[in-house]
């Protein structure tokens, strides 16, 4: 079954310090993985998918097919990057495609 | 990319009632979808919305409980039926939307529904 495992519900950093969100998954298939993140007061968005291989806000992900992971990093936080984020699988079973989340992690950047 | 739009935006509805939730898309697409949010969880998928099919449930979802139409590409509807303290949750519509390389999921502003 296809399952996204966040493990931390709550993370706090202070602004300027390095930061990393992860996330693990299981999946049968070849993955398609998403960061999502939702600002205070606005919907969710997206923020990167690992087959663009880019880099948003200053964020990257790297898929690890080995460890089944796709942790979302930014080498230097920022106050603005305070936000729920989601870890989110793109399954596809018998033609539908469907979006499996993780359970978020609040990420929170002291000044 | 896709603008969504939900009505309402919230509700507070006594038990026993339903509501129809309505997502409005600004432009046509084939594949919507319905998801919940309860309260500290997770987003949480309840159908698949394609226009000219019946909707298809995720398991621990039934049609009786959460009958939705799906009129034409650019609207859908959610009823939660039969209102219960536990349909507490935000209600988030989606739509798939086609790009210059592949798609994207883009997400209504939810509704917020809170049944006493």
């Amino acid at each position: 079954a296809q399952r996204v495992t966040q493990p931390e519900k709550l993370l706090s950093v202070f602004k300027g310090a390095p930061v990393e969100l992860k996330c693990n998954y299981s999946y049968s298939g070849s993955p398609e993985l998403f960061w999502y993140v939702q600002y205070s007061r606005q919907r969710l968005q997206l923020l990167l998918r690992h087959i663009s291989r880019e880099s948003i806000k200053g964020f990257t992900a790297d898929l690890n097919k080995g460890e089944t992971s796709f942790h979302l990093k930014k080498p230097f936080a920022q106050e603005e990057d305070s936000a729920m984020y989601y870890c989110a699988l793109k399954s596809y079973i018998q033609g539908a495609q469907k979006l499996v989340f993780g359970q978020g992690t609040r990420l929170t950047i002291n000044p | 990319s896709a603008v969504i739009s939900q009505k309402p935006s919230r509700d507070i509805c006594q038990r026993g009632t339903s509501l129809t939730i309505q997502c409005q898309v600004d432009s046509q697409v084939t594949m919507m979808f319905w998801y919940r949010q309860q309260p500290g969880q997770s987003l949480t998928l309840i159908a698949t919305a394609n226009q000219g099919s019946e909707a298809t449930y995720e398991s621990g979802f039934v049609i009786d409980k959460f009958p939705i139409s799906r009129p034409n590409l650019t609207f859908s509807t959610l009823t939660v039926s039969n209102m219960s303290p536990e349909d507490s949750s935000i209600y988030l519509c989606s739509v798939d939307a086609p790009l210059a390389a592949g798609t994207e999921q883009f997400f209504g502003p939810g509704t917020r529904l809170t049944v006493l």
